[in-house]
């Protein structure tokens, strides 16, 4: 059975760094075609990616958070670590990792998010 | 970045109607997108991917069709379990791989 388990902490001031952890089972991080993201989304508002990495190590943020936000993945812990700089209570979200699975069909590539962690969230106040 | 819209924000239909959301691209896409449903409260579920591949465990009722910029996913017969917010997403073909999702759509009971 595939899962994963973000943690990390519930309460950060602005201008903290915030570090989440995403704990994954059944499934290797370093099996080709596999990779994990990290999704937010602020209380009744919409999803948006942040960032994710590939099990070749290729890493890619989102465009408007690039400057924040650092990816990474320890294959022996089965784990992926997100950190976010500065952060700001705009930033206040409930924060989901999510496995991406790689299909190849006709020689072209295609992704899905098809299993996701519970979700943690993160307030973001002094 | 590839912007992406849906359209309507939030619809209200029957029991057994046929509800069809609308998602756009700013730039022409092929079909590398996906569809996830996310129930009030619960967690995002993927749908569809490829446009147009249902996901494993999905019912046969939501199908997914478009290519380029316009997409659409429908619900061929509306169920209660189905109210929901859906959310299409979309990726780029080359590294570094992109994702973007939409603002989502809204679907009650009428």
């Amino acid at each position: 059975q595939v899962t994963l388990k973000e943690s990390g902490p519930v309460l950060v001031k602005p201008t903290e760094t915030l570090t989440l952890t995403c704990t994954v089972s059944g499934f290797s991080l370093s099996k080709t075609g596999m990779g994990v993201s990290w999704v937010r989304q602020p209380p009744g508002k919409a999803l948006e990616w942040l960032a994710h990495i590939f099990s070749n190590d290729e890493k890619s943020y989102s465009t408007s958070l690039k400057s924040s936000l650092t990816i990474s993945k320890d294959t022996s812990k089965s784990q992926v670590v997100l950190t976010m700089t500065n952060m700001d209570p705009v930033d206040t979200a409930t924060y989901y990792c999510a496995r991406i699975t790689e299909t190849v069909l006709d020689d072209y590539y295609y992704y899905g998010m098809d299993v996701w962690g519970q979700g943690t969230t993160v307030t973001v106040s002094s | 970045d590839i912007q992406m819209t849906q359209s309507p924000s939030s619809l209200s239909a029957s029991v057994g109607d046929r509800v069809t959301i609308t998602c756009r691209a700013s730039q022409g896409i092929r079909d590398y997108l996906a569809w996830y449903q996310q129930k009030p409260g619960k967690v995002p579920k993927l749908l569809i991917y490829a446009a147009s591949t249902l996901e494993s465990g999905v019912p046969s009722r939501f199908s997914g069709s478009g290519s380029g910029t316009d997409f659409t996913l429908t619900i061929s017969s509306l169920q209660p379990e189905d109210v929901a917010t859906y959310y299409c997403q979309n990726y780029n073909s080359a590294p570094p791989t992109v994702f973007t999702f939409g603002p989502g759509t809204k679907v009650d009971i009428k």
